[in-house]
């Protein structure tokens, strides 16, 4: 069964910092995508990516299928940037497509 | 227009009422998703329709039943609430199984 860690658990940093989350699998997958819960409790995908990188405005999400482990970062954080983000994987060996979970990052962007 | 909608946005209910939870699409997927928000935050799949067939049926109680008049739609119904039933409960959509994800705004139910 894959294991799904993310890290850090909780992150604050001020305003413009450079921000990296990390999400790590255990086993082999065939996507994997980031979402942001927003603090009212919306979630929003961000990305679904299995190989390489990928960029949309401020954030770069990328990924490295040897090491099975995938990076979300932010460029020019922004408080608006504070919110839950959620790495989830799914298997190729599941004929559902299931996804599995991360626990989730909160980050904090203070101004 | 709203891609994922869901409804109602908060429920409060009594213990052993029975309750539903509407969920509609407009971007035309192929499969949807009931997910489960417990308060620690972790995102439980419930159950998965594609074209009007349940693909996923994990390991929930079976006082709750989804069902699919159609292919835009996918509805939560739950007998018999419980305490343990409180959590955020959100929909999802997606083209096809396995495809990115659109979730509905949630739905915060209550049970007292």
């Amino acid at each position: 069964k894959n294991e799904v860690e993310q890290s850090p658990q909780n992150l604050t940093a001020q305003e413009g910092e450079f921000i990296t989350i990390n999400c790590s699998y255990s086993v082999g997958i065939s996507a994997l995508h980031w979402l942001q819960q927003h603090p009212g409790g919306g979630i929003v995908s961000l990305f679904m990516l299995s190989s390489g990188k990928k960029k949309h405005g401020r954030l770069i999400a990328t990924i490295n299928i040897q090491e099975k482990h995938s990076s979300l970062h932010i460029t020019a954080s922004h408080p608006r940037d504070s919110a839950v983000y959620i790495c989830a994987v799914r298997s190729p060996m599941d004929s559902n497509y299931q996804l599995i979970w991360g626990a989730g990052t909160k980050l904090i962007i203070k101004p | 227009d709203t891609a994922v909608s869901q409804t109602p946005k908060y429920l409060v209910t009594q213990m052993g009422n029975d309750k539903s939870i509407k969920c509609e699409q407009n971007l035309g997927h192929d499969t949807m998703y009931w997910y489960k928000q417990d308060s620690k935050k972790f995102l439980k799949i419930m159950f998965s329709y594609n074209n009007k067939e349940l693909i996923i049926n994990e390991t929930v109680p079976n006082r709750f039943s989804p069902k699919s008049p159609d292919k835009a739609h996918l509805n939560l119904h739950i007998n018999s609430l419980e305490l343990g039933d409180s959590a955020v409960y959100f929909c999802a959509s997606s083209q096809w199984r396995g495809s990115e994800q659109f979730f509905g705004p949630g739905t915060r139910l209550t049970v007292l």
